[in-house]
Parts: structure tokens; C-alpha cells; sequence
């Protein structure tokens, strides 16, 4: 069954602090893993995105980290902003087949000033 | 670059009508276009999947005559809503994913009242 789990619904932190979004995957099939972030009233954004071949991945402020064998990915965001308050989506694709996206339920963050 | 445009971002319609919403990807050429519902405080439940010049592919429990879909070019896709009835109010989203390379990018979405 192709399912994403996201963790956890909502999180608070403070600014400066350090949020980490969690999501689990079941389908070994799936090479494209990318992280969105959504406004109220907006249509989601892309982050950043990973693929299997790496376990890392830095863009700014936004890092993903990779486990392949634990089929587990997540969302670090360094220097949190009250900005950055939004809802963040993990997703899952097999790419190379052009499949849809699978989306996790979605982390509701705040980031109080 | 990769920017998808939707219109209109809102709309309000009585019940009974239609409403057509359109997703035109403006500086890129979509191989497919996918159509998503969204509630509030949830995530995006995928409605259907539309290839250009080919019939979509619907999701289970969407239906198809009352929600159209269009492709006809590679660059825009409609999502006609039929008859709509108040628990057609919703936020509908479409996605274009690019023929170049991967990689999706979402619409600014449409918020639908049905009256």
C-alpha cells in the first residue's frame, strides 16, 4: 500500500529553535522524496527534495535527512522564524514512472517570536 | 522558472451551476497535470490525473461527470465543476509536472463557495 506517515500533526518551538518533521514510507519503490510548505490560502511550495542515493541534503535553512533501510526521512529547519510558521507536507514518488505524488497528513509548525 | 498559474483563486457560486477553474503552466511544457481537493487542516487528496490529449484518470469515489477535466494543450488543463451543491465547497489544487525534468509544481489553489 502506498502510504507516507507524517509526524508529528503540530509543533510549536520558539524562535531560533530547531523543528524536526518526521515521515515514514512504505513503498521501496519510491525514488523522489520531497518536503512541501503550505500557506494559508496558497497552493504548497517545494522546499527541497532528496533522492535514495544520498542521506543528506542541505538548502539554506532546510535539511533533509535520509534513511534508505529504516524507510524514514525528515525535515530539519535550523534558525526557526516566525516566517517559517506554515504546514509542511512530506510527499513520495516513484519518478521514473512519472506516478502521482503520495502526500503524508501535513504538520501543522508555529514559531513564536 | 516552473510557475503554474490558477484561476480564479476564488469563486462563489449557487448551487446548481457550474464553475470551470484553470491551471496553465506558464513557462514550462506539462506532461501531466493532477487535480487535488483539500480540506481544512488536512492534507491533499488527489482527485484525478490528466495527460494532454488523453481522458483522465479519476480517482476512486471522484466522479467523473461531475467533475471534467480538460487537457488540451501542454500547457493547460480545466477542472470543470457540474452542478455544483455546497459539499462541492472546498479548496481544489492542480499540479503540473514538467516533461524536462522532475518535478512537480503546484497552483496557488481556488477556493470554491458553493451558495
Amino acid at each position: 500500500q502506498q502510504q507516507v506517515k507524517q509526524s508529528p500533526q503540530s509543533l510549536i518551538v520558539q524562535k531560533g529553535g530547531i523543528p524536526i518533521i518526521n515521515c515514514a514510507y512504505e513503498n521501496t519503490a519510491f525514488d523522489y522524496f520531497p518536503w512541501y510548505q503550505q500557506f494559508p490560502g496558497k497552493g504548497p511550495a517545494l522546499l527541497i527534495a532528496i533522492r535514495p542515493d544520498v542521506s543528506e541534503k542541505k538548502e539554506g535553512r532546510f535539511t533533509i535527512s535520509f534513511n534508505k533501510s529504516a524507510k524514514q526521512f525528515s525535515l530539519h529547519i535550523m534558525d526557526s522564524q516566525p516566517g517559517d510558521s506554515a504546514t509542511y507536507f512530506c510527499a513520495a514518488s516513484k519518478e521514473t514512472s512519472g506516478s502521482r505524488l503520495t502526500f503524508g497528513e501535513g504538520t501543522q509548525l508555529t514559531v513564536n517570536p | 522558472g516552473a510557475v503554474v498559474s490558477q484561476h480564479p483563486s476564488r469563486v462563489i457560486c449557487k448551487s446548481g451551476t457550474s464553475v470551470k477553474i484553470e491551471c496553465r503552466s506558464l513557462d514550462f511544457q506539462a506532461t501531466t497535470m493532477f487535480w487535488y481537493r483539500q480540506f481544512p487542516k488536512q492534507s491533499l487528496m488527489l482527485m484525478a490525473t490528466s495527460n494532454e490529449g488523453s481522458k483522465a484518470t479519476y480517482e476512486q469515489g471522484v466522479e467523473k461527470d461531475k467533475f471534467l477535466i480538460n487537457h488540451a494543450s501542454l500547457t493547460l488543463s480545466t477542472l470543470t465543476v457540474t452542478s455544483a451543491h455546497p459539499e462541492d465547497s472546498s479548496f481544489y489544487i492542480c499540479s503540473a509536472r514538467r516533461i524536462s525534468n522532475y518535478g512537480y509544481t503546484f497552483g496557488s489553489g481556488t477556493r470554491l463557495t458553493v451558495v
